[in-house]
């Protein structure tokens, strides 16, 4: 059974700076790996799949890397509206996700 | 563009069965080889996904809920639902639905629907 795992669980960051957020898979998932972004009281909304492919609309700080078992979301210059819980998921075989990193204003 | 909607009741009695409806507009749910999808969140948690189902019929269920779940598709009406039998405490959680496009990742999701298990 695959196991996901995110670093960090919290990571505290300012307007404008750089986060670099991991996600670990126990077992390679090759390319099948999507990230989203959570607002609170909101649904997720797809940022990344295919490890590195932006959906629709998502703007161009947001980048996605990684194959097999290690993939980083980079969000090159924090915004004020990217402070959100961010998680990775594989679909390799059935939906997985990882419990989050949370982005919050340093 | 295509729009998901969850309804349902918002509480559950355990060991009841809870019963959720996902509606699809902005096109057809069998016009495309899409799956459609049911993921939770319990307050405060991460997300789990419950199962998928295609346009088709053919279902996939997390198999750490299998022996509960029920998913179908209601071609005519646009809509998919869910059921999961005997339900305790531990199954409260917003309720989402989503389409799967392309591989088994969600995009657009419905807004979710909180649903609460208590006597």
């Amino acid at each position: 059974e695959i196991v996901m795992t995110q670093s960090p669980a919290t990571l505290s960051v300012s307007p404008g700076e750089r986060a670099t957020l991991s996600c670990r898979a126990s077992q390679s998932v090759s390319s099948n790996l999507a990230w989203y972004q959570q607002k609170p009281g909101q649904a997720p909304r797809l940022l990344i799949y295919g490890a590195s492919t932006r959906a629709t609309g998502i703007p161009a700080r947001f980048s996605g890397s990684g194959s097999g078992t290690e993939f980083t979301l980079t969000i090159s210059s924090l915004q004020s509206e990217d402070f959100a819980v961010y998680y990775c998921q594989q679909y390799n075989n059935w939906p997985l996700f990882g419990p989050g990193t949370k982005v919050d204003i340093k | 563009q295509l729009q998901l909607q969850e309804s349902g009741p918002g509480l559950v009695k355990p060991s009841e069965t809870l019963s959720l409806t996902c509606t699809v507009s902005g096109g057809s749910i069998s016009s495309s080889s899409y799956y459609w999808g049911w993921i939770r969140q319990p307050p405060g948690k991460g997300l789990e996904w419950i199962g998928s189902i295609y346009y088709s019929g053919s279902t996939y269920y997390n198999p750490s809920l299998k022996s509960r779940v029920t998913i179908s598709v209601d071609t005519s009406k646009n809509q998919f639902s869910l059921k999961l039998s005997s339900v305790t405490a531990a199954d409260t959680a917003v309720y989402y639905c989503a389409l799967s496009p392309g591989g088994f990742w969600f995009d657009p999701w419905g807004q979710g629907t909180l649903v609460t298990v208590s006597s």
